[in-house]
């Protein structure tokens, strides 16, 4: 069965750091999604991505934040210097347009660790 | 706005015994309602979905029902096992207003032999 794929499973960086996580989406899908979950908290929507841009984000997601589908298959988050409170597991999600009502499928997370 | 909000846990429950895991949501527009499971140390994975009022959703002996007229999706599995234990997450999507999945805060179920 088709699976959304991330990596790496964990990074740990310190505090003003630049970091890159990486989703490969599973392969028809249109839609790409991050969400973060917080250690012990619910898991929040950070954006969405569609047709090359941002369909949608959320408060979290500020000008520290990015996002790339730099080739066919690999979707990106960078966060740009990165605070303590980054720390948090980061799913990646995808879902093919038309597919069962909206049904995302996600990624194992990375855990991210900022020090 | 769109919100799910699940019963506090966690739940502490003798293996064999009857859960109950409730779920409520406020939506504007014909959301899809879901079940995620969360292993420690592991990412999510559906558990279960319903897609319209009235569906029931099921997998590995849980079910849940869309109920339209209480905006509920309880969860529920006749005889729990040890191996249930995990954090457990009530979520919705394709409300009005964007695609993305609105998570309730979990519900940690702890399964004793």
């Amino acid at each position: 069965e088709p699976e959304v794929t991330q990596t790496p499973s964990h990074q740990v960086t310190q505090m003003g750091q630049e970091v890159i996580l990486r989703c490969v989406p599973i392969s028809n899908h249109l839609y790409f999604y991050w969400y973060r979950q917080i250690l012990g908290q619910k898991v929040e929507f950070l954006v969405s991505f569609y047709n090359n841009e941002i369909s949608e984000k959320s408060e979290i997601f500020d000008d520290q934040f990015s996002v790339e589908r730099p080739d066919g298959s690999n979707f990106t988050l960078k966060i740009r210097s990165t605070k303590l409170e980054d720390s948090a597991m980061y799913f990646c999600a995808s879902s093919e347009l038309g597919q069962g009502p909206y049904e995302q499928y996600f990624g194992p997370g990375t855990r991210l660790t900022v020090t | 706005g769109n919100s799910v909000t699940q019963m506090e846990g966690p739940v502490t429950l003798s293996e064999e015994a009857f859960l109950t895991i409730n779920c409520t949501y406020t939506a504007t527009g014909y959301p899809s309602l879901f079940w995620y499971v969360q292993y420690p140390g592991e990412g999510l994975q559906l558990l279960l979905k319903a897609t319209k009022a009235d569906d029931k959703g099921s997998n590995k002996g849980f079910e849940a029902t869309y109920r339209k007229e209480t905006t509920s999706f309880h969860l529920e599995k006749g005889s729990v096992q040890v191996s249930d234990s995990a954090v457990y997450f009530c979520a919705l999507s394709g409300a009005t207003g964007g695609f993305k999945t609105i998570f309730g805060a979990g519900t940690r179920l702890f399964v004793k032999a």
